[in-house]
Order: C-alpha cells, then sequence, then structure tokens
C-alpha cells in the first residue's frame, strides 16, 4: 500500500485555468504540506498542516489554496494558472514537525 | 528567515570516488535529516541525527552533525552509479516545518 499518494501525476493545462491536486496519506500523521520543487530542484515549502489547521502559510500566491476535508487529505487548488507555476509538486507527511518526512510520488504540473 | 544551503551544488566523481556535501544552516537546529531523490523520483528519508556531535553510518554513507548543530555533512565512501541523485539535508523551523536545503546533485561516472 502507498503510504502517500498524491494524483494525478501528470498535469498540462493551460494558462488561466484552476487546477487540484489531490494527496491522500494512510500513516496517521497529523502533519502535511506542500512542497514546490522548480526547475534547479530546490525544494520550497508551501503550506503545513497539521490536524486540519494551516498553521504555517508561506508567502505564496493566494492563487494557490490548500484544503484537508480530514486528517488524511491534504488537496492544492490553484487558480488562474500562471506559467512561472511550472513545476513539480509533492505532497509529504510527518508526524510533527520534527520527525521524517514522507512523500508522494509528486506531480509534474505544465502550465502551456 | 531560516536558510539552509549546501555545497556543492554539482559534484560529478568517477565511480570509486568519495564525495562529500556540506550543510549549513542560519539558525540552531533541533535536528538534522538528510534525504535522497533519484532521477524523476521523490525525496526518500534516510536519516536524522539529534545530538550535537553526532555521527552515524550507513554502510558507505557517514552522517555527522556539527557541534553547535548549525551544519552537518554526508560523506558516501567509493561511490556507485547507484548513488546518483540529489542529496537533500533538512531541519525543522519551529516544530510543524521541514525546511530543506539547496541539494547537491551527484552524478557518478562509471
Amino acid at each position: 500500500d502507498t503510504a502517500v499518494s498524491q494524483t494525478p501525476k501528470y498535469l498540462v493545462t493551460q494558462m488561466g485555468n484552476d487546477k487540484s491536486i489531490k494527496c491522500e496519506q494512510n500513516l496517521g500523521h497529523d502533519t502535511m504540506y506542500w512542497y514546490k520543487q522548480d526547475s534547479k530542484k530546490f525544494l520550497k515549502i508551501m503550506f503545513s498542516y497539521n490536524n486540519k489547521e494551516l498553521i504555517i502559510n508561506e508567502t505564496v500566491p493566494n492563487r494557490f489554496s490548500p484544503k484537508s476535508p480530514d486528517k488524511a487529505h491534504l488537496n492544492l487548488h490553484i487558480n488562474s494558472l500562471e506559467l512561472g507555476d511550472s513545476a513539480v509538486y509533492f505532497c509529504a507527511s510527518s508526524q510533527g514537525g520534527r520527525a521524517e518526512a514522507f512523500f508522494g510520488q509528486g506531480t509534474r504540473l505544465t502550465v502551456v | 528567515g531560516q536558510q539552509v544551503m549546501q555545497i556543492p551544488q554539482y559534484q560529478h566523481v568517477q565511480e570509486g570516488e568519495d564525495f562529500t556535501t556540506y550543510c549549513n544552516s542560519s539558525t540552531t537546529l533541533s535536528n538534522i535529516q538528510w534525504y535522497k531523490q533519484r532521477p524523476g523520483g521523490h525525496p526518500v528519508f534516510l536519516i536524522q541525527l539529534v545530538k550535537s556531535g553526532e555521527v552515524k553510518k550507513q554502510k558507505r554513507l557517514t552522517f555527522q552533525f556539527g557541534e553547535a548543530k548549525k551544519n552537518s555533512s554526508l560523506h558516501i565512501t567509493a561511490t556507485q552509479t547507484t548513488d546518483v541523485g540529489t542529496y537533500f539535508c533538512a531541519g525543522p523551523r519551529n516544530t510543524d516545518k521541514l525546511i530543506f536545503g539547496t541539494g547537491t546533485r551527484l552524478q557518478v561516472f562509471p
């Protein structure tokens, strides 16, 4: 069984569209994250959720909105997509912010 | 804000050579974690160091946490082609945020 799963794996869309990426973890972790990895491989934290509450919101555009229907899910919704949003987005989970993180397979988003 | 830098950014080695990546944080860390990301893959946890000056080994990999808990290193002895990938250090900021270093991309030539 996959510990952290995210869908879709690939997403190609036009500028201005709205899209969502789903993430689910079956590890019982209380903290989930979204990271953005750009072409230089830098992993930048976007959001962190703990027990369904957004506890840290990095300086990302408000076009990005995390939504957590329950402790096991953290979806990422993006409005009005821009070319610069093209990247690989990773979902991850951990038992607290100091514990090891388990990553999903990543979603490669391409905005054309 | 907290920054975690790694050097070098890239490293190309011949198979059998040693490799070291260095990680430096602008703030003291409660622990340091290391991850490996294979090309096209996702980051995978390797190890966590907690104590000042701690050294841990995993086969050919040696991890060290600095005395001041602001830096760390990963050393690979006698690299193999299977070591190819990007190595990240990561440290927690406050209690609920894991910040990743800039990464070191390792290429190993047979």
